[in-house]
Order: structure tokens, then sequence, then C-alpha cells
């Protein structure tokens, strides 16, 4: 089955700047790319996703960048403000609508 | 905004007795999960249900079982807790189709078995 490898456990950036959070999966047939953010003793919540058709999307500071021939995609937070800080997980998914997690990456934004 | 409750929020539970995790959702999603979260595991799938009467093993079913009665909800029942299923334990609703992937999150079980 599909493997999703989140290659940060933890990141850590100081306010203002860039933060990238690196994912890869292992299944060709994933068309689907979610990522969640879960804030500290809370659940997660749906931030931004991508799908197999584009190599890019943005929504705000948050931009999702996917590589299908190296099967990677990635997240980047842009002028990161410490309410960012919070566990960041990938995801990917296909048609039969099993969605498989990466363990997580611990950002944390030093003011 | 779409809603998944759970319940209950935290329980302590007995090696051998029966656990009961429920969870409801309001969005009339097909589609939904349950998972727990372990430090330095991540998110692991135990159960899904593709609809009411539907369930489906995940990568981590042993000791676990599940029941999709209604399109509402969907229950984990552990029959014979251990201590190895103490962990925290998420419900998730999904619409599946064009939208497969983006999952609404319950605020989560936190299961003790002593």
């Amino acid at each position: 089955g599909e493997k999703v490898e989140q290659h940060e456990s933890t990141l850590s950036v100081r306010e203002g700047d860039s933060a990238v959070i690196n994912c890869t999966y292992t299944d060709t047939a994933s068309s689907y790319f979610p990522w969640y953010k879960q804030e500290a003793g809370k659940s997660l919540h749906f931030v931004i996703d991508i799908r197999s058709n584009v190599d890019r999307k943005q929504s705000q500071r948050l931009i999702v960048l996917l590589d299908k021939k190296a099967k990677r995609f990635s997240l980047h937070i842009t002028a990161t403000q410490p309410e960012d800080s919070a566990i960041y997980f990938c995801a990917a998914s296909h048609s039969n609508n099993r969605i498989f997690f990466g363990d997580g990456t611990q950002l944390v934004v030093k003011p | 905004e779409a809603a998944v409750t759970q319940s209950p929020r935290n329980k302590v539970a007995v090696t051998g007795g029966k656990v009961t995790l429920s969870c409801n959702q309001t969005n009339n999603h097909n589609n939904m999960y349950w998972y727990r979260q372990d430090t330095g595991h991540g998110l692991r799938l135990i159960h899904y249900s593709y609809g009411a009467g539907s369930t489906e093993k995940g990568d981590i079913p042993d000791g676990y079982k599940a029941s999709r009665p209604s399109q509402e909800n969907f229950s984990l029942i552990l029959e014979l807790a251990t201590p190895s299923q103490t962990s925290v334990y998420f419900c998730a609703s999904g619409a599946g189709g064009s939208n497969t992937g983006q999952l609404y999150f319950g605020e989560g079980s936190k299961l003790t078995v002593l």
C-alpha cells in the first residue's frame, strides 16, 4: 500500500522566515495530497491540498508544490507567524478513499 | 462548517474491559474513519466505512471492531481492552469522490487502559 514519509520531524524557524516541510509518497496512483494542521492539544484541521493535475497551488501564505516524477510534495509557509506553530501532517490518497498520513512535522516559530 | 462529535472525550478503562468510542457527524458524509495517534507513529487507520452498514479494515484493525449503523454514526469497539490500546483516537468524516482526502476530524478521545 501507499507509504507517506515526512522528512522533517521537527522544524524551527524565526518569525517572518519561510518554513518548508517535505513529503514523499510511493504509490503512483495517489492523486490527491492534503495537508492538515494540529495545534497543541487540539484536533486536526485541513489547511490546503493539491491534486495531481497541477504542480503548484497557493492559498495566502501557504504554497504546495507537487513533483509527480519524484513522488514528492512540499508545504511552504511564507512570512511565518507564531500562530503557525503546530504539527503539520501531509497525506496522500487516491480513488479508493483511503487516506495515508505522514508522521507529522512539529513546526516551531520563534519570535 | 462540518461537525464531527466524539464521545467520550476521556475514558479510563481496565484491562479486559469493553470500551466503545462513539462518533457522530452531521455532514451527511459517506465516509467515516477511525484513527489512533501515538507519539512517533502519526495517524494510523484502524477501520473505515463507506456508508451505513459497511466497515472496512484499515492498517491496524487487530483488537478493534467497528460498527456503522447509520450515515451519521460510526463506533469503535474494543471488546477486551489492553494497555497497548492506550492512545488518542480520532474519528473523521469525508465526502469522498472529488473531495477525497479532505477530512473533518472530531476533537479526539483519550483512552487510558490500566
